[in-house]
């Protein structure tokens, strides 16, 4: 296992349409998260899952964005109807359940709405 | 609303200085705050982290300094290398709950050769 992996890396759509994007965590890692991160700025949080469960979403996930992680392994992150503001670096990370558990991120895929 | 932010957007340092990169933060209930560093096109790396009962801690080469007085928290960075060039981030984090990192904006720290 060599880390967090995220795909696809690069994805360019065309507004309106949908888009998902995977995640396969470190495999022992029972928490998984998702942020945004647009030019300039650090990491906004989406959302996390602990196993299978998904037990918060931020204000920042609209009706528009839903996650899933199907039997607590990889994640899928889905955009409906894409709009220009969707376009971001959206960014993956796993844990142990743990304060000091370190979270160890993706590379990300980074959206691109025209 | 809770923010954690940063003093300096950009940071130039000659090669083999020690760099200095500054953060403040406004949630005193945060219970963890940790250093990232994101290179281009990467997601942010782990550097070094310190609970809210602690002032200092040391790793290779690097030193996290908490003041909670002021609510500033401060990533020192001996000797520098090329490759520390990167963008910089602090990030905080409570026990309870999701655990999430809330970050600031980042500083990028450029090394002059």
């Amino acid at each position: 296992d060599t880390g967090v992996s995220q795909d696809p890396r690069h994805k360019i759509t065309k507004r309106g349409q949908n888009v998902t994007f995977r995640c396969d965590p470190i495999s022992e890692h029972n928490r998984l998260y998702w942020y945004r991160q647009t030019l300039g700025q650090g990491p906004e949080f989406l959302t996390y899952f602990q196993n299978e469960a998904q037990l918060e979403k931020s204000r920042l996930l609209s009706d528009r964005f839903s996650a899933e992680r199907p039997k607590g392994s990889f994640s899928t992150l889905e955009i409906q109807r894409t709009e220009q503001g969707d376009s971001a670096m959206y960014l993956c990370a796993s844990s142990f359940m743990g304060i000091q558990s370190e979270a160890f991120f993706g590379q990300g895929t980074r959206l691109t709405v025209v | 609303g809770e923010n954690v932010g940063l003093h300096l957007p950009t940071l130039s340092v000659q090669e083999g200085d020690n760099s200095i990169i500054n953060c403040a933060y406004s949630n005193s209930a945060s219970d963890y705050f940790i250093w990232y560093k994101q290179e281009s096109g990467k997601g942010p790396q782990f550097i070094i982290d310190i609970r809210s009962n602690m002032d200092k801690r040391q790793g290779q080469r690097v030193t996290v300094l908490l003041n909670k007085t002021v609510k500033h928290l401060s990533l020192q960075i001996a000797a520098t290398q090329p490759g520390d060039s990167a963008v910089y981030f602090c990030a905080e984090k409570k026990i309870q709950g999701a655990q999430k990192l809330v970050f600031g904006q980042g500083t990028r720290l450029t090394i002059n050769p």
